[in-house]
């Protein structure tokens, strides 16, 4: 079975600094894709960002990166510049490709300070 | 564009009682849809998933049923709540085919006295 773990449950930065957070998966498949979600205080879940295994490009999404290192399973999320409004509760999650459920990490809770 | 609902936000109920919490999509036809419950400052765990019209799929055994009466409406229910079933319930969709991110709802915050 896939599992998904992110070794920091509480990381903080400071505002207009960078902030890495880390994600390790396991699996046997070579067909997945990879996620950051965001989960602020209203508690929705906000993807940020999104990664396909075949692909060896890192994903961007403005101020949000990943380092995809798939020989060593791991996928971390780089936040740039980081605003006020980044302070969120950040969740990897894994999917398979040929299935339909999400595993997800136990999460980061990101903490910016002004 | 696509929207997700849920209600009711937020529910308290005592235990023992039935439960139905409500999901529906616009702005698409068909979709994947899930039912997931989050424990306090925890991750997420899949509950069912439906790819289609009475097409039920249960990850976890336990107190809760799913259906889907219509394309677009996911229906999560208990006839009995116990305290475990205290959580914060999240739909979420995704295209049947395509990219197949999943795209969740606002959330239904349940508490079972």
């Amino acid at each position: 079975a896939q599992t998904v773990t992110q070794s920091q449950p509480e990381m903080s930065v400071q505002e207009a600094e960078t902030v890495t957070l880390s994600c390790t998966y396991d699996t046997s498949e070579s067909d997945y894709y990879l996620f950051w979600y965001k989960q602020p205080p209203s508690r929705q879940m906000i993807l940020v960002i999104r990664q396909e295994a075949y692909k060896q490009q890192n994903a961007t999404e403005n101020r949000f990166s990943v380092n995809f290192q798939k020989a060593a399973k791991s996928f971390s999320l780089k936040i740039s510049d980081s605003q006020l409004g980044d302070a969120a509760m950040y969740f990897c999650a894994y999917r398979s490709g040929s299935g339909s459920r999400l595993t997800f990490g136990e999460g980061t809770q990101l903490t910016v300070n002004p | 564009s696509q929207t997700i609902h849920q209600w009711p936000a937020t529910l308290v109920q005592p235990v023992g009682s039935p439960l139905s919490l409500e999901c529906t999509v616009e702005g698409t036809s068909n979709p994947n849809l899930y039912w997931y419950r989050q424990a306090a400052g925890r991750g997420l765990q899949l509950l069912f998933y439906s790819v289609g019209i009475g097409q039920i799929s249960s990850e976890v055994p336990q107190n809760l049923s799913a259906s889907r009466p219509q394309d677009r409406q996911f229906i999560l229910s208990s006839k009995k709540l116990l305290l475990s079933d205290s959580g914060f319930y999240l739909c979420a969709w995704s295209l049947l085919r395509g990219t197949d991110t999943q795209y969740f709802g606002p959330g239904t915050r349940l508490t079972v006295l």
